[in-house]
């Protein structure tokens, strides 16, 4: 079992709808990333978390540390959101940067 | 203010010989990681450096692999007599000392795209 899990791993959807994706992890930590990666490009990070919610335009991401589970919400969807979303965690104990990741989750909006 | 630069883009090697990745941080960040993502696979810690230091290489292969950042100049991940195996996207991140006066936490560059012939 990894120690980061995303769910779903491919998500379709319309645009304007609303999305979730969902991490849960199993290690202790000390912050936990939301990435972005579009086909053949670099890598965006969105939110660093370490408890409760952050919201950045569309972008909204929760944590409850005690569940050991963040989800990421994308409000009114858009094309241009097609990416992967990946999620990272800083495990305690460990260095700064030595992430472990999740696989992503694959998401295509529709026009 | 540019961000992390990597480069190059794309590299392709033939087998048995070097592959030098650079990557230059953010300004004001002194801190560089290294990633390595397979394809089809996620992303996987490499080595953390800062000037002059390699702080942790937990995550680098035991051989042909090595990172330097320099007093001057970019970071650098050598990986010397590549396979094929080692064709993978490799990215590099930074940041300030401390993570927490980010909001974003880690800065990362577009990668470079290693191809191994």
């Amino acid at each position: 079992k990894n120690e980061v899990e995303q769910s779903p791993q491919n998500l379709t959807a319309q645009e304007g709808e609303f999305i979730t994706i969902n991490c849960s992890y199993s290690v202790g930590i000390s912050a936990l990333h939301w990435l972005q990666q579009h086909p053949g490009g670099g890598i965006v990070s969105l939110f660093m978390l370490s408890s409760g919610k952050k919201k950045h335009g569309r972008l909204i991401a929760t944590i409850n540390i005690q569940e050991k589970h963040s989800s990421l919400h994308i409000t009114a969807s858009h094309p241009r959101d097609s990416a992967v979303y990946i999620c990272a965690v800083d495990p305690y104990g460990g260095s700064q940067g030595n992430l472990i990741f999740g696989k992503g989750t694959k998401l295509s909006v529709k026009p | 203010n540019a961000g992390v630069m990597q480069n190059p883009r794309h590299l392709v090697r033939r087998r048995g010989q070097e592959a030098r990745l650079r990557c230059s941080p953010m300004k004001g960040h002194s801190h560089v990681y290294w990633y390595r993502q397979l394809p089809e696979e996620g992303l996987k810690f490499m080595v953390y450096l800062q000037k002059e230091n390699i702080i942790d290489e937990s995550g680098m292969p035991k051989e042909r692999f090595s990172a330097e950042f320099p007093k001057e100049g970019p970071s650098i991940l050598r990986i010397q007599q590549v396979v094929r195996g080692d064709s993978a996207a490799y990215f590099c991140a930074s940041s300030p000392q401390g993570l927490q006066l980010t909001i974003y936490g880690y800065t990362f560059g577009s990668g470079t795209r290693l191809t191994v012939v």
